[in-house]
């Protein structure tokens, strides 16, 4: 079945290290994006792509950096830069935007200390 | 720039009755609609959507919303919630020839949790 895979599950880090969360994509879909989500904030767009080699910023992109080399893949790292890089990480992807629906992978929860 | 409101951060309903749970948007035209459900520690699923035509959408799992453009409105309902039901929803507003980077934008999400 196609989907969005994104590991790890779970990911810890010490404070002041980067770290790259995986997104990998079958769907065969152009777009591709990154969410933070925090509690009661809903969800925060961190970067996307509309093509390969090529991506945007989104709302709180300061902190975090993106390449898309694949259309499959989209991996995003938290940097050091990054005040507050604990919370809940999601990546989707779509056909065409925006008609067509986000399909999500199923996170990746970062906890930095 | 379009915006969603979700009233309500927390509800709390019996197993078998019924389910409204509001959404808001703000936005110059007709929107393209969606409500997305999440359970704990997963990815977002789509329920259902609104692009135009009838006002009333059926979603999966039993779900249904009602565009009502003049309440600037989304509200999703069910009639009889299942325990299952419990999970985090998620109403999001989408720009009509919008690029891909604006095309979400998404609410605080409600809660629900199901009393036996």
């Amino acid at each position: 079945d196609g989907g969005i895979t994104q590991s790890p599950k779970y990911l810890f880090r010490k404070e002041g290290q980067n770290v790259t969360l995986s997104c990998e994509q079958n769907l065969n879909h152009d777009a591709m994006y990154w969410y933070r989500q925090d509690p009661g904030q809903g969800l925060r767009l961190i970067y996307y792509s509309q093509i390969v080699n090529d991506f945007q910023k989104g709302d709180i992109a300061e902190g975090y950096s993106v390449s898309r080399e694949k259309k499959e893949s989209f991996p995003l790292t938290v940097t050091s830069a990054q005040k507050n890089p604990t919370a809940f990480y999601l990546c989707a992807s779509t056909q065409r935007p925006p008609d067509s629906p986000l399909h999500f992978g199923n996170g990746t929860r970062l906890t930095v200390t | 720039a379009q915006s969603v409101t979700q009233p309500d951060i927390h509800i709390t309903v019996s197993e078998g009755a019924s389910l409204e749970l509001r959404c808001n948007y703000s936005y110059g035209a007709t929107p393209y609609l969606f409500w997305y459900v999440q359970s704990p520690g997963q990815g977002l699923q789509l329920l259902l959507k609104y692009f135009s035509g009838d006002t009333l959408v059926q979603g999966i799992k039993g779900f249904e919303a009602e565009f009502k453009r003049s309440q600037s409105s989304f509200n999703l309902r069910k009639p009889s919630v299942h325990w299952s039901d419990a999970a985090e929803y998620f109403c999001a507003v989408g720009a009509r020839g919008s690029n891909a980077g604006n095309m979400l934008t998404f609410g605080g999400g409600t809660r629900l949790m199901v009393k036996p």
